[in-house]
């Protein structure tokens, strides 16, 4: 059980827009910057979104991140089928003193 | 170009001890503001960040593991090695290094290893 609590899954059309959310606490979403990653079975994660909203070179901007208090979000226009995979936030918890993820969410584009 | 990979044994017994190696390029913990951590996925399951080992020789563990884990690194090798004491078959899953990078404000994982699989079975 992660102490960042995402929706276990989340579908939409191709084309549609969807977002994902990571709720935690003022010890770790609501103090520190979040991550995103993108996992695809049999593929290693994939960095999506750093410090809450940067995207690293090479993703495009049909990803977006940002954060509100204690709850970070993921955004993905356009989608495509492409897009469906497993979504993980990610972020340090200063209570654990531990890197955490979320517990994923899985995106069905249908 | 950053790469990493993992390497040992695809199949370990109960109670026997994991030794992982991730070999990387591209990068040096000298250059500061770095790590690597190891990150596992049981079948099924979420991701799990178990250790992280940063250039300055700070270490973090998962609280939950950390009396089972060691993570080393050694610089001239380009290797960083994570051991898990007392395997079970409930740590069968794929396990992952992966780069962390300082960015704003905390570590964030860029680049990763293709992966490990290790299954835990007598």
């Amino acid at each position: 059980q992660s102490v960042l609590t995402q929706p276990p899954s989340v579908s939409a059309a191709p084309g549609q827009k969807v977002t994902i959310s990571c709720s935690g606490s003022n010890v770790d979403v609501g103090n520190n910057y979040v991550s995103w990653y993108q996992k695809v079975p049999g593929t290693a994660p994939k960095l999506l979104i750093y410090d809450n909203d940067k995207r690293p070179s090479g993703i495009p901007d049909r990803f977006s991140g940002s954060k509100s208090g204690a709850t970070a979000t993921l955004g993905i226009t356009g989608l495509q089928t492409g897009d469906e995979a497993n979504y993980y936030c990610g972020t340090w918890a200063t209570s654990l003193n531990a890197w955490v993820f979320g517990g994923g969410t899985k995106l069905t584009v249908l | 170009q950053i790469t990493l990979k993992e390497s040992g044994p695809a199949l370990v017994r109960p109670t026997q001890t994991l030794t992982l190696t991730c070999t990387f390029s591209g990068f040096s913990f000298s250059s500061g503001r770095v790590g690597v951590g190891w990150i596992r996925q049981p079948p099924g399951k979420a991701l799990e960040c178990l250790a992280i080992i940063y250039w300055d020789d700070d270490l973090r563990y998962s609280p939950s593991l950390k009396s089972r884990l060691t993570i080393t690194k050694d610089t001239s090798k380009n290797q960083v090695v994570l051991t898990m004491t007392n395997m079970d078959p409930v740590d069968t899953g794929t396990y992952y290094c992966a780069h962390a990078l300082y960015g704003l404000g905390s570590y964030h994982f860029d680049y990763w290893g293709q992966g490990a699989l290790v299954t835990v079975s007598s």
